[in-house]
């Protein structure tokens, strides 16, 4: 099966740059999106293919996807943008979903 | 604005069997693949299964194998997930979602409903 692999959290101050990463085998090779989910509400798709940005997704954020690793980047970090996020790549029958990252803005 | 409602969750008792609704509006729903994904309590998201346009294409996640059923209505606009032989590790709330294309493997989740909560307890 393929695993995807992300820290369970993150912190960062407000202004900076935060950076989560999703890691599996070759995912350079795969298509990767990337999910917010706050409490409470229904997860929000906010990168899709690797780095595009859907309508109404701020600029701040976006994604790259190399080698083994793919990273969603979220520049000028906001107090509201602390979060869960998950990322999803397709591989077969495994679980497409990635265990989440605590985005936590101190 | 695409709108998806999910209904039918509740308290079961394990081994019984439960039948989850989505009722979608806003899009051409028999254009688009469909999916279950479900969360635990305090966990992270799961995919459950999912259903091309025309029901020609079926997957589910091996957890669920066996015991549950996706299915749709397409002149009713709906989505349903028959649920048999439930267990407490199948408590969790479960989203309806759409896809991008009329084919539910390779895609990404482009809308969610608010989800429906599933219980099974003694």
């Amino acid at each position: 099966s393929y695993v995807l692999t992300q820290p369970p959290s993150v912190s960062v101050a407000p202004g900076k740059t935060a950076r989560i990463t999703c890691g599996g085998n070759n995912i350079g090779s795969k298509s990767v999106h990337w999910y917010q989910q706050k409490p409470g509400q229904a997860p929000v798709l906010v990168i899709y293919y690797d780095s595009d940005r859907p309508s109404g997704i701020p600029e701040r954020f976006s994604g790259s996807n190399s080698g083994n690793t793919a990273t969603l980047t979220i520049s000028r970090v906001e107090a509201g943008d602390e979060a869960d996020y998950y990322c999803q790549v397709w591989d077969s029958s495994s679980d497409p979903f990635g265990g989440g990252t605590k985005l936590t803005v101190l | 604005e695409v709108q998806l409602v999910e209904s039918g969750g509740g308290l079961v008792q394990p081994g019984r069997s439960l039948r989850l609704s989505c009722a979608a509006s806003g899009f051409t729903f028999d254009d688009y693949a469909m999916h279950w994904v479900r969360q635990a309590p305090g966990k992270g998201l799961e995919w459950v299964s999912g259903i091309s346009w025309n029901s020609g294409s079926i997957g589910y996640a091996d957890s669920v194998k066996g015991r549950f059923t996706i299915s749709r209505d397409n002149a009713k606009n709906s989505l349903y997930l028959q649920m048999n032989s439930l267990r407490a590790e199948d408590t969790a709330l479960y989203y309806c979602a759409k896809g991008i294309s009329s084919s539910w493997y390779g895609e990404y989740f482009q809308h969610w409903g608010q989800g429906t909560l599933v219980t099974v307890s003694s």
